[in-house]
């Protein structure tokens, strides 16, 4: 079984400029998570979808970040205009039932 | 606010004797509990799962859950050098809905040969 996929897996911006990254889930998993790793601290939601509705966004800043999931499978997140503290990690996660599984991650890097 | 607390560490523990690693939550309502493993420059990878108060065995790995004292830990027996790692503890609230993980920082492992 194919694990979640992301791409691009590495990253580097300027300051101000817009990114956007790629997560298709595992097959059949209605539920996809969006989440952010900073060096050093554990990952932290930003946003999940269930199908292609929003069912949490909380934690999602959104005056710079976006999300969108169109068709219930692949999802975008994106980030206009990026600054600084936005450098992390990009992880994309997924589940059917309570367990949720991880991409590889994208590593962005602000300059 | 949701929070899970963890020591980061680092943990250094001999080869082949028992890694002990803690966690405590903030909020009662948490209904399911997580560990997961992360290598350095890798994804988080689930290790044990846990659900009911008690203890759950998964070969080398135990992992214990005291909901009155929100309490949740990871023992590893036999600890080796690939055990080496960061581990993350993490809960949710389940039953639909927002279900999305509050993680801790992560406790970094070290395993000395």
């Amino acid at each position: 079984e194919a694990g979640v996929a992301q791409s691009p897996r590495y990253k580097i911006i300027e300051k101000r400029q817009s990114v956007a990254f790629w997560c298709n889930p595992i097959s059949g998993h209605a539920t996809l998570y969006w989440y952010q790793q900073i060096l050093g601290q554990g990952p932290k939601l930003l946003i999940q979808f269930q199908n292609n509705g929003v069912v949490d966004d909380s934690q999602l800043p959104k005056d710079r970040f976006s999300a969108e999931r169109l068709k219930g499978v692949d999802s975008t997140l994106k980030i206009q205009p990026a600054k600084l503290e936005d450098s992390a990690v990009y992880l994309c996660a997924s589940s059917q039932t309570l367990v949720a599984f991880f991409g590889q991650g994208t590593r962005l890097t602000v300059v | 606010q949701k929070e899970v607390e963890q020591n980061s560490g680092p943990l250094s523990v001999p080869e082949g004797a028992i890694a002990s690693l803690n966690c405590t939550y903030s909020d009662r309502g948490s209904q399911s509990f997580f560990w997961y493993r992360q290598y350095s420059g890798k994804s988080p990878e689930l290790i044990m799962s846990i659900y009911s108060n008690g203890d759950k065995e998964d070969g080398r790995f135990t992992a214990q859950l005291n909901k009155a004292s929100q309490y949740v830990s990871l023992l590893i027996r036999d600890s080796q050098p690939s055990d080496s790692a960061t581990y993350l503890c993490a809960v949710k609230m389940t039953g639909g809905g927002a279900d999305g993980l509050t993680f801790g920082k992560g406790t970094h492992l070290i395993i000395q040969p």
